[in-house]
């Protein structure tokens, strides 16, 4: 089945900038979209196919890709931006879609 | 404002089923896709299922394949999973959560919203 691996934590202070990497085989042939999930809380996109900003996402969050690697990049992190985060992409051998394993997001 | 409500979770026995359903509402219902999306306890998450705007397509993880079904009811603007044969692992959040189009497998697609989720717990 098709993974996507997401280093499991990532620390920032405020202020800094924060990279949270996604990788997948064949994934520079695949859409990425990333996720939000504060505590207690449903997710919520922050980018989608690669590197749009849905309306309402601050413009520190944007997403990139290189090679087989998608980068969720957060500049200035916020305190109120600890959270998990997830990559997801279409598997289009399987038709199935994958989210990634994950990556807490602490800013201290 | 665009909003899912999820409804019909709760503590259920191995072997047993259970039906979800999630209310749609803010948005044309009929014109997009629909997916369950489930959270283990302390996990991440997990594409479950997902339908097209027509029902003409839909598409399981494999751990379910054959014991859950979705549907939903364009006129009610509800999406439905029906979960039989439930298994411990199968103790988790499920999200209801709209597709970015009405189509099913289309790799331009992504998740919003979400609602609330409703929780299953599969025990004795």
């Amino acid at each position: 089945s098709y993974e996507l691996t997401q280093p499991p934590s990532v620390s920032v202070s405020p202020g800094q900038t924060a990279r949270i990497t996604c990788s997948g085989d064949n994934l520079g042939h695949k859409y990425v979209s990333w996720y939000q999930q504060k505590p207690a809380q449903s997710p919520v996109v922050v980018i989608y196919q690669d590197n749009n900003r849905p309306s309402g996402i601050p413009e520190r969050f944007s997403g990139s890709k290189s090679g087989n690697t998608a980068t969720l990049t957060i500049r200035g992190t916020q305190p109120m931006d600890e959270a998990d985060f997830y990559c997801q992409a279409w598997d289009s051998s399987t038709a199935l879609y994958v989210f990634g394993t994950g990556t807490t997001v602490t800013v201290l | 404002e665009m909003q899912l409500v999820e409804s019909g979770g709760g503590l259920v026995q191995p072997g047993r089923s259970l039906r979800l359903s999630c209310a749609a509402s803010g948005f044309t219902f009929v014109n997009y896709a629909m997916h369950w999306v489930r959270q283990r306890p302390g996990k991440g998450l997990e594409w479950v299922t997902g339908i097209s705007w027509n029902t003409g397509a839909i598409t399981y993880v494999d751990s379910v394949k054959g014991r859950f079904t979705i549907s939903r009811d364009n006129d009610k603007n509800s999406l439905y999973l029906q979960m039989n044969s439930l298994r411990p692992e199968d103790t988790a959040l499920y999200y209801c959560v709209r597709g970015s189009s009405f189509s099913l497998a289309n790799d331009e697609n992504w998740f919003d919203p979400w609602g609330q989720g409703t929780l299953v717990t599969v025990s004795s």
